[in-house]
């Protein structure tokens, strides 16, 4: 099992324009989630999919930001346009219901650097 | 508004030592606890858990205590060893459908150094 793949594992862009983001989730795990990690607020949960449908985007921070699951292979979040403030690492994980463990596994991450 | 924290950004223990990383939370609809560890360029990774039904639960050298009272969680490393160094979150999850228990609210994390 290759794991939570995300792509790109670094992403240098300049401010305004748009950034995707694409997250391929273990095979036949059901939830993906999309968190980012900065040192001020630490690791936030910023959407969640349950069998490709969106269940909660309340910590998408602006309408800058869009996130889709097409199947239950592939998702991307994309921030369109990007600023300086949206520069952090964007984790993408999934899991499935293991009694209380949850059974999250994480990719590696995407650094995102905004100029 | 931080529902899940962690006090210590960073926090340096002698190896051999025991390493005590704590973990503070608000919101009482919390009932299931996580530690996760997170070396550089990796994504976190899961270490322990413990239910709301426990107050401590123990996996080899790592044992989380919860105090329900408190709302107040700790993680004990004993013996601390230098592969330990790391940054660790501590995570938290509810119960109910109107309060999204599928989902898991992190901590800013603490990074543990141990000094060999």
């Amino acid at each position: 099992d290759a794991g939570v793949i995300q792509s790109p594992r670094h992403e240098v862009t300049e401010m305004g324009q748009e950034v995707t983001l694409r997250c391929k989730p273990i095979s036949g795990h059901d939830y993906l989630f999309w968190y980012r990690q900065t040192m001020m607020r630490g690791l936030e949960l910023l959407i969640y999919f349950n069998n490709n449908v969106p269940i909660d985007d309340s910590g998408m921070p602006e309408d800058r930001f869009s996130a889709k699951m097409p199947n239950a292979s592939f998702s991307t979040l994309k921030i369109q346009p990007s600023e300086p403030r949206d520069s952090a690492v964007y984790f993408c994980a999934s899991r499935i219901r293991q009694g209380f463990h949850y059974g999250y596994t994480f990719g590696s991450g995407t650094r995102l650097t905004v100029v | 508004d931080q529902q899940v924290k962690q006090n210590s950004p960073s926090l340096s223990v002698q190896e051999g030592r025991i390493s005590i990383l704590n973990c503070d939370y608000t919101n009482s609809m919390f009932d299931y606890f996580l530690w996760y560890k997170k070396y550089p360029a990796e994504g976190p990774t899961f270490l322990i858990s413990i239910s709301s039904i426990k107050d401590k639960n123990e996996d080899g050298r790592f044992t989380v205590f919860l105090n329900k009272s408190a709302k107040h969680l700790s993680l004990h490393i004993v013996p601390s060893q230098p592969g330990d160094s790391a940054v660790y979150f501590c995570a938290a999850s509810g119960r109910g459908a109107n309060f999204g228990n599928e989902k898991l609210t992190f901590g800013t994390g603490t990074r543990l150094t141990i000094i060999p």
